[in-house]
């Protein structure tokens, strides 16, 4: 299993363009999530979905849109990056059964805006 | 909303000696879980161990062991006979109860230097 995967590990964007990051989990996952950690604050949840067609805004969400078409991927899309959002952005999923319902994290992905 | 501090942000310790690393919370919520987690150089986050506010038992794992209380809402991670691999940036998360999609709160984190 690769567990949880993103593409691409790292990315240059100019202010104004736009991207998309990709994140696959091969666990069967019911919830997946996109984090960004920058220096000194943590990881902060930007979206997350709960299962397939679904999404909800987490902690950060401004100038971010996801998309969750099938239950293995989630995407997560910049439509015009502005400097504020260099980051290192993480992709996590997790069971929705009861429990501990342990998240497991992606790579990361590094992506500086310029 | 839940918050997660971690007041330390950089700790060192010796090679094979013991470490711990403070976390606390606020939560009004009786049941909830918490976790200790690792991120190397590689950015890889790793889980190390974790704790459900139900059990009164603090949690072990190898060299890594937790003391939890949970009246002071403190969950601290005790790193016994400390390894070079175990230099890292530390992160404690919160997690509520089943519904809330089980959504992390992360504290800011501590970078853990382990001299030789």
């Amino acid at each position: 299993n690769a567990g949880v995967t993103q593409t691409p590990k790292f990315r240059v964007l100019k202010t104004g363009q736009s991207m998309t990051l990709l994140c696959a989990q091969d666990m069967n996952h019911e919830y997946m999530y996109w984090y960004r950690q920058d220096p000194g604050m943590g990881l902060r949840l930007i979206h997350y979905s709960v299962g397939e067609g679904t999404t909800a805004k987490g902690e950060v969400p401004d100038g971010y849109n996801v998309s969750r078409l099938k239950k293995q991927n989630f995407l997560l899309g910049l439509e015009s990056a502005a400097p504020s959002q260099t980051s290192v952005y993480f992709c996590a999923s997790s069971h929705k059964a009861g429990g501990y319902n342990e998240q497991f994290f992606g790579p990361g992905t590094r992506l500086t805006v310029l | 909303a839940q918050t997660v501090t971690q007041s330390q942000p950089e700790m060192s310790v010796q090679e094979a000696e013991t470490v711990t690393l403070s976390c606390t919370y606020d939560t009004s919520e009786s049941d909830y879980y918490l976790f200790w987690y690792k991120q190397p150089p590689s950015r890889q986050m790793i889980l190390v161990i974790r704790q459900e506010a139900y059990k009164q038992q603090n949690a072990t794992e190898n060299r890594f062991s937790v003391n939890f209380q949970k009246a002071a809402k403190s969950f601290s991670l005790k790193i016994s006979d400390s390894q070079l691999g175990d230099a890292a940036m530390y992160f404690c998360a919160y997690r509520s109860p089943t519904g809330t999609a089980s959504k992390l709160t992360f504290g800011t984190g501590t970078r853990l230097q382990v001299t030789l």
